[in-house]
């Protein structure tokens, strides 16, 4: 049971460069997220996905685009990489919220991505 | 002012001290109060879970929360040297929405 699985783990991309971050989980969450970190800002959610083939904006979704063809994996793409989305990426899942649980969230181990 | 407020420290102690961490909140309907611990270069991995006010402990731990004042608290008994971490607080206000409320994370460093 390996949880949430991020890759890649690193990845330095040029100015105008696209790339995808890959999350998959095995846990069966309906579920997952996608944050970025920064120093002073904290965590802040770019997209999330409530299940199979839907998405919808977070507080920082200019730049990127998602999608969640299968339930176990969620895709994050920056078209045209530029220095203010150098970060480091975390993708999340969850169980569906229930009022006896709140809303545990189960983090990878994070992307860092560098834009020169 | 900000939904979640946390002190980014940093904050050093001697190893076998007791710290004390902390989070004021401005809504008052969260109801599910979580701390997740967050080792250099990983992901955040959950630490504690609080439904509603009251204290819950698990070994070293205990969190505490205060809804009448909007606060709440992690304390670490004892603590080790791997203990060393940032430490986030991050908030639920519960039903179904689905958003989890952090905050910014204090830095922890136990010296031995």
């Amino acid at each position: 049971n390996a949880g949430v699985t991020q890759t890649p783990k690193f990845r330095v991309l040029k100015t105008g460069q696209s790339m995808t971050l890959l999350c998959a989980q095995d846990m069966n969450h309906e579920y997952m997220y996608w944050y970025r970190q920064d120093p002073g800002m904290g965590l802040r959610l770019i997209h999330y996905s409530v299940g199979e083939g839907t998405t919808a904006k977070g507080e920082v979704p200019d730049g990127y685009n998602v999608s969640r063809l299968k339930k176990q994996n969620f895709l994050l793409g920056l078209e045209s990489a530029a220095p203010s989305q150098t970060s480091v990426y975390f993708c999340a899942s969850s169980y569906p919220v229930k009022t006896s649980q709140g809303n545990i969230q189960y983090f990878g181990a994070g992307t860092r991505l560098s834009v020169l | 002012q900000k939904e979640v407020e946390q002190d980014p420290g940093p904050l050093s102690v001697p190893e076998g001290a007791i710290v004390s961490l902390n989070c004021t909140y401005s809504n008052s309907a969260f109801q599910y109060f979580m701390w997740y611990r967050q080792y250099s270069r990983k992901g955040p991995e959950l630490l504690m879970y609080t439904y509603s006010s009251g204290n819950k402990e698990d070994g070293r731990f205990t969190a505490q929360v205060d809804k009448s004042s909007k606060y709440i608290s992690l304390f670490i008994r004892d603590s080790q040297p791997s203990d060393s971490a940032t430490y986030l607080c991050a908030i639920h206000s519960g039903g179904s929405n689905y958003k989890l409320t952090f905050g910014k994370g204090t830095l922890l460093t136990v010296n031995p």
